[in-house]
């Protein structure tokens, strides 16, 4: 069983749709990252998190330490949040363990 | 300001010749860490360095692969004696601190080995 789990690993959406994406892990951590990455392009950081939640525009992230388990939300979807997101564990101050990613199409 | 800048982006090799990918950090940020990531699978840390310094490189493979962090000029991951499983997309991100804090990622080097 990998140490950080994603779910669902393939999303499809119209455009406007609510979207969740999970992000469970097995270990102790410090912070967690939500990152987004394009087909062929680089890695954007999202967010940072070690407890509660965040917010930056249309996209929320929310972590429960104790139940081991974060979320990404993003409200009013549209086409241009088509993209892998990927769910980063940090331990040992600054050792990253990602998730495999959850491949997202947003269709107008 | 630049923010974390990799070159190439896309480098071909055949099998046996060696990879040198590029990473310059964003200013001011003296921490660098190398991820890999195969196809069809997830990021892999592979090594952090501090100026001069390979604080763990218990990611990367022991053999063919190095990585330093010179006092001046970019952060340089070598692979030597590239094979077909070297394929993959090599990221590089930096922090002013340790990752307790933000990290700011490139736009990857692609290596295909033919």
């Amino acid at each position: 069983k990998n140490e950080v789990e994603q779910s669902p690993q393939n999303l499809t959406a119209q455009e406007g749709e609510f979207i969740t994406i999970n992000c469970s892990y097995s270990v102790g951590i410090s912070a967690l990252h939500w990152l987004q990455q394009h087909p062929g392009g680089g890695i954007v950081s999202l967010f940072m998190l070690s407890s509660g939640k965040k917010k930056h525009g249309r996209l929320i992230a929310t972590i429960n330490i104790q139940e081991k388990h974060s979320s990404l939300h993003i409200t009013a979807s549209h086409p241009r949040d088509s993209a892998v997101y990927i769910c980063a564990v940090v331990r040992r101050g600054y050792q990253l363990t990602f998730g495999k990613g959850t491949k997202l199409s947003v269709i107008p | 300001n630049a923010g974390v800048m990799q070159n190439p982006r896309h480098l071909v090799r055949r099998r046996g010749q060696e990879a040198r990918l590029r990473c310059s950090p964003m200013k001011g940020h003296s921490h660098v860490y190398w991820y890999r990531q195969l196809p069809e699978e997830g990021l892999k840390f592979m090594v952090y360095l501090q100026k001069e310094n390979i604080i763990d490189e218990s990611g990367m493979p022991k053999e063919r692969f190095s990585a330093e962090f010179p006092k001046e000029g970019p952060s340089i991951l070598r692979i030597q004696q590239v094979v077909r499983g070297d394929s993959a997309a090599y990221f590089c991100a930096s922090s002013p601190l340790d990752s307790s804090g933000e990290l700011f990622f490139g736009e990857g080097s692609r290596l295909t080995v033919l």
